[in-house]
């Protein structure tokens, strides 16, 4: 089945750096990759999401890559905000499947002012 | 839309009682996920059904939890009868084409 790996656990930035979270995925018939944030006591919030037809998605400060050759996704946040602070959590899925979701383990930002 | 609804928000229940968590999905969406989060565990999967059946159980972690779903705007999870290691935040979520949107969740605290 599918295996998520996220790194890293843990990033701390300065505020107004940018930072980037790197997932990896296992099955390549898998062609759906989410992004969701959850900040803490609250539910995962889906950000941006991405379709294997698809090499590049923006979304303001937020955008995400997928290189289907080497089956990795990552998530970039420019100009980062206290607010950005949250984990999150990047997922691969074979949508017409109807599989489930396969999260990775999750990564916590703190962006510091 | 109301997004998906989960009743109720916070459940406090001692040990041996029986707890039924709801959830009401946005409607259209095909796909049901129930799913439980702990600082220890992160992140479960329990169960997940695709229009109304049942797919993927293996994640119920044992036979005192069961699922269902009668119809297609109401699923249950239920926990009988209740443990202290139940205590976690329940999490329902729904999805159309795989786009998945989660439920506010049900934060339960067996005693």
């Amino acid at each position: 089945g599918e295996n998520v790996e996220q790194h890293p656990s843990t990033l701390s930035v300065q505020e107004g750096d940018s930072a980037v979270i790197k997932c990896t995925y296992s099955d390549s018939a898998s062609n759906y990759f989410p992004w969701y944030k959850q900040e803490l006591g609250k539910r995962p919030q889906l950000i941006i999401d991405i379709r294997s037809n698809v090499g590049e998605k923006k979304d303001q400060r937020i955008a995400v890559t997928l290189n289907k050759t080497a089956k990795h996704f990552s998530l970039h946040i420019t100009e980062t905000q206290p607010e950005d602070s949250a984990v999150y959590f990047c997922a691969a899925s074979i949508t017409q499947a109807g599989t489930a979701l396969i999260f990775g383990k999750g990564t916590t930002l703190s962006v510091s002012s | 839309d109301a997004g998906v609804i989960q009743s109720p928000r916070h459940e406090v229940t001692e040990m041996g009682q029986e707890v039924t968590l709801r959830c009401k999905p946005i409607s259209g969406h095909n796909s049901l996920f129930w799913y439980r989060q702990t600082m220890m565990r992160g992140l479960e999967l329990l169960i997940y059904f695709n229009n109304n059946v049942p797919i993927d159980d293996s994640g119920m972690p044992e036979d005192r939890f069961s699922a269902k779903m009668p119809n297609a705007s109401f699923s249950t999870l239920k926990i009988q009868p209740s443990e202290p290691r139940d205590s976690a935040v329940y999490f329902c979520a729904s999805s159309f084409q795989g786009r998945q949107f989660f439920g506010p969740g049900t934060r339960l605290t067996v005693l």
